[in-house]
C-alpha cells in the first residue's frame, strides 16, 4: 500500500463511451501526476498538477481531460478514445519535488 | 535532465546480492540519482535516491562514484519478489513550489531465480 489508490483497476470501454479514472492520495502531498504505460514502452508523463494547478500537459490529445478538484483527488476524463489508447494508466503523488508514490494503475482496454 | 544507460537485463540467484549499474555521464551538479522498480503490471515503487554520498535504507544501498558519472543499486539479499524492472532516473530536485519531473527509460529487467 503506497497511500495512492486508483479506481477502477480494470476498464473496458467502446470508442464512443465516456468514462473517468479516479485517483486519491492519503499522503498529504501537493502534487499529482498522470502517466501512461503502453505495452513494451516506458512510462510517459501526461499531466502534472502542483498545488491544484496544471503545470504540465505533454501534448496529450484532447480526448483525455484531467481534473484536480483538490490536493487529494485527481481525475482523468476519457471520451471518444481509440484502440491505441489501451494502456496502463498510473497516478502518482509527491510533496512538490520529492519522491513520487504511485498507485496500482488502471488497466484500460478500448474496443 | 541527464540521460541514463542501464543494461537491458540481469540475473541473480536468490539470497545473493544484486548489483544494478547505471551510467549517467552527463549528470549536472544539482541532479539527483533516483531508483524505482516496477513489478509486473503494478505501479512503480520508489527505492532510494542520492546526490553524491552513498545512501542506504531498508530496501537497498546506492553507491555513487566520486565523479558522479555512474552509480550502482545494491539489493543485499535478493529474493524472488525482487524480480522487477529497475529504473535509474536522474533529475533535479526543484525547490519551492516546483515539481520534479521523472523521465523513465526502459530500465533493467532483473530476474531472481531460485
Amino acid at each position: 500500500e503506497t497511500g495512492v489508490t486508483q479506481t477502477p483497476r480494470h476498464l473496458v470501454m467502446g470508442m464512443t463511451n465516456k468514462k473517468s479514472l479516479k485517483c486519491e492520495q492519503h499522503l498529504g502531498h501537493n502534487a499529482m501526476y498522470w502517466y501512461k504505460q503502453s505495452a513494451k514502452k516506458p512510462l510517459e508523463l501526461m499531466f502534472v498538477y502542483s498545488l491544484e494547478e496544471r503545470v504540465e500537459n505533454n501534448s496529450v490529445p484532447s480526448r483525455f481531460s484531467p481534473e484536480c478538484p483538490n490536493s487529494s483527488h485527481l481525475f482523468l476524463h476519457l471520451h471518444t478514445l481509440q484502440p491505441e489508447d489501451s494502456a496502463l494508466y498510473l497516478c502518482a503523488s509527491s510533496q512538490v519535488a520529492n519522491e513520487q508514490f504511485f498507485g496500482p494503475g488502471t488497466r484500460l482496454t478500448v474496443l | 535532465d541527464a540521460k541514463t544507460t542501464q543494461p537491458t537485463s540481469m540475473d541473480c540467484a536468490e539470497g545473493r546480492a544484486a548489483n544494478l549499474p547505471c551510467n549517467h555521464s552527463t549528470i549536472s551538479g544539482n541532479e539527483y540519482v533516483y531508483w524505482y522498480r516496477q513489478i509486473h503490471s503494478q505501479g512503480p515503487q520508489y527505492i532510494i535516491h542520492g546526490l553524491k554520498n552513498n545512501e542506504t535504507n531498508e530496501m537497498a544501498s546506492l553507491i555513487i562514484t566520486e565523479d558522479r558519472k555512474s552509480s550502482t543499486l545494491i539489493l543485499p539479499h535478493a529474493t524472488l519478489r525482487d524480480t522487477a524492472v529497475y529504473y535509474c532516473i536522474v533529475r533535479a530536485n526543484a525547490g519551492g513550489t516546483s515539481y520534479g519531473k521523472l523521465t523513465f527509460g526502459q530500465g533493467t529487467i532483473l530476474t531472481v531465480h531460485p
